[in-house]
């Protein structure tokens, strides 16, 4: 079946202006998380939805960032002002809910987005 | 808080064995895992272990778990020229809703 899809793959855009990354989930999958991997590092958290709500936003930098899932499938990651920082690539991530155990299962990465902030 | 660290490179021989370690600080895991990122790519899920679990085993891949040392490693057996990539291993806490806790990754070279 699709894996996690992630659009744009590459996003170039000049510092100040604002962009818009989306996240497709696997279908029926309720858990969806937002990492940021820097050149060389590991991922890093950002926010993490289960269902339509933002269940743990504190991976988020600052106000620029805000993201949403207003149907509790695709998510769109927002930043704001663009800072030359902010470039990295951008992974989302989701998982189905073990209802057994009230955990999340092992997450499904889609490929990011790699956004360039010139 | 949570902390993963890992080696930074491995280089191995195609044949051989690979042993990639991992330490963690936060006791209270539920699951760790290992991710493979090849150039370019998102990351592949390869395994997880269960914290009540001593040991994994998967086709080529074993996972040993030592809960007392917060030491967590993963061997490949019979590397291949395929494997070589950036291993990452990871931690989550249910009650944290299974974030993960990324090491810095640990890239592997095979050698032919």
């Amino acid at each position: 079946g699709a894996g996690v899809s992630q659009t744009p793959s590459n996003k170039v855009t000049e510092k100040g202006k604002y962009v818009e990354l989306r996240c497709d989930p696997i279908s029926g999958h309720t858990a969806l998380y937002w990492y940021r991997q820097s050149l060389g590092q590991g991922p890093e958290f950002l926010i993490y939805f289960q269902g339509t709500g933002a269940a743990d936003d504190s991976g988020l930098p600052n106000d620029r960032f805000f993201a949403v899932r207003p149907e509790g499938s695709v998510s769109t990651l927002k930043i704001q002002r663009t800072e030359r920082g902010d470039s990295a690539v951008y992974l989302c991530a989701s998982s189905l809910k073990d209802h057994q155990t009230s955990s999340n299962q092992p997450q499904h990465f889609g490929d990011g987005t790699r956004l360039s902030i010139l | 808080g949570e902390d993963v660290e890992q080696s930074l490179f491995l280089s191995v021989r195609e044949g051989d064995s690979s042993v990639i370690n991992c330490t963690y600080t936060d006791s209270s895991s539920t699951y760790l895992y290992w991710y493979k990122q090849e150039p370019g790519a998102g990351l592949q899920l390869l395994t997880y272990i269960f914290s009540n679990m001593d040991m994994k085993q998967d086709q080529r891949l074993t996972v040993l778990l030592n809960k007392k040392d917060k030491h967590l490693s993963l061997r490949i057996a019979d590397t291949q020229t395929g494997d070589s990539a950036i291993y990452f291993c990871a931690e989550s806490i249910k009650a944290a809703g299974n974030k993960l806790t990324f090491g810095g990754g640990t890239r592997v070279l095979v050698k032919p």
